[in-house]
């Protein structure tokens, strides 16, 4: 069964360094989602990307933030320089009818920063 | 600003009890309401409700949406060890995407 997957499982960063945080979505979904939860605390929407670019973003998705597909598989989010409130599990998504239609979660990466 | 409300937040039964988690919902155009177990890591979808009044069914597990009541809940018959887990609720208005709850943790004893 497709699925979506995620990489690493788990990053530890000093604050103030870049990170990307690296999601292959289901083959032919088109959509793009990602989430994050802070340990405790209810996932919380990022951004949604659609025909490679930002179609919605949360106000937590401010300028240290990116999201990019470099190539046909990949879906990358960037954070330029990491805060210790960045410390949280980051979700990618995909589905192939926008937010429609059920998204596919993949495993996760756990983000702690120092 | 859209809300989706989970009860109980946490929740402890013996194996084989049926259990009922509920969650409410006050959002702008309202399109469908998901159910998603989450187990160690990521959520893993259960059901997706658009329709009022229709259950929703896969084994043991049940749901049913009032859009007039704005709530949903998820049944779980015979409980078993391997439902453990946090379920969430999250909601799809508009064109935003997914609004969580922010989950009910469910304990199973054997």
């Amino acid at each position: 069964e497709p699925e979506v997957t995620q990489t690493p499982s788990h990053q530890v960063t000093q604050m103030g360094q870049e990170v990307i945080l690296r999601c292959v979505p289901i083959s032919n979904h088109l959509y793009f989602y990602w989430y994050r939860q802070i340990l405790g605390q209810k996932v919380e929407f990022l951004v949604s990307f659609y025909n490679n670019e930002i179609s919605e973003k949360s106000e937590i998705f401010d300028d240290q933030f990116s999201v990019e597909r470099p190539d046909g598989s990949n879906f990358t989010l960037k954070i330029r320089s990491t805060k210790l409130e960045d410390s949280a599990m980051y979700f990618c998504a995909s589905s192939d009818l926008g937010s429609y239609n059920e998204q596919f979660f993949g495993p996760g990466t756990r983000l702690t920063v120092l | 600003e859209d809300k989706v409300v989970q009860s109980p937040l946490s929740l402890v039964v013996h194996e084989g009890d049926t259990v009922t988690l509920n969650c409410s919902y006050e959002v702008t155009n309202f399109r469908s309401l998901l159910w998603y177990k989450q187990e160690k890591k990521a959520p893993t979808f259960l059901f997706m409700l658009t329709s009022s009044g229709i259950e929703k069914k896969s084994g043991r597990l049940s749901s049913i949406l009032d859009k007039k009541e704005l709530f949903s809940i998820l049944n779980i018959t015979a409980t078993q060890t391997g439902d453990s887990a946090v379920y969430l609720c999250a909601v799809l208005s508009g064109n935003t995407p997914l609004v969580f709850g922010k989950g009910t943790r469910l304990s199973v004893i054997a």
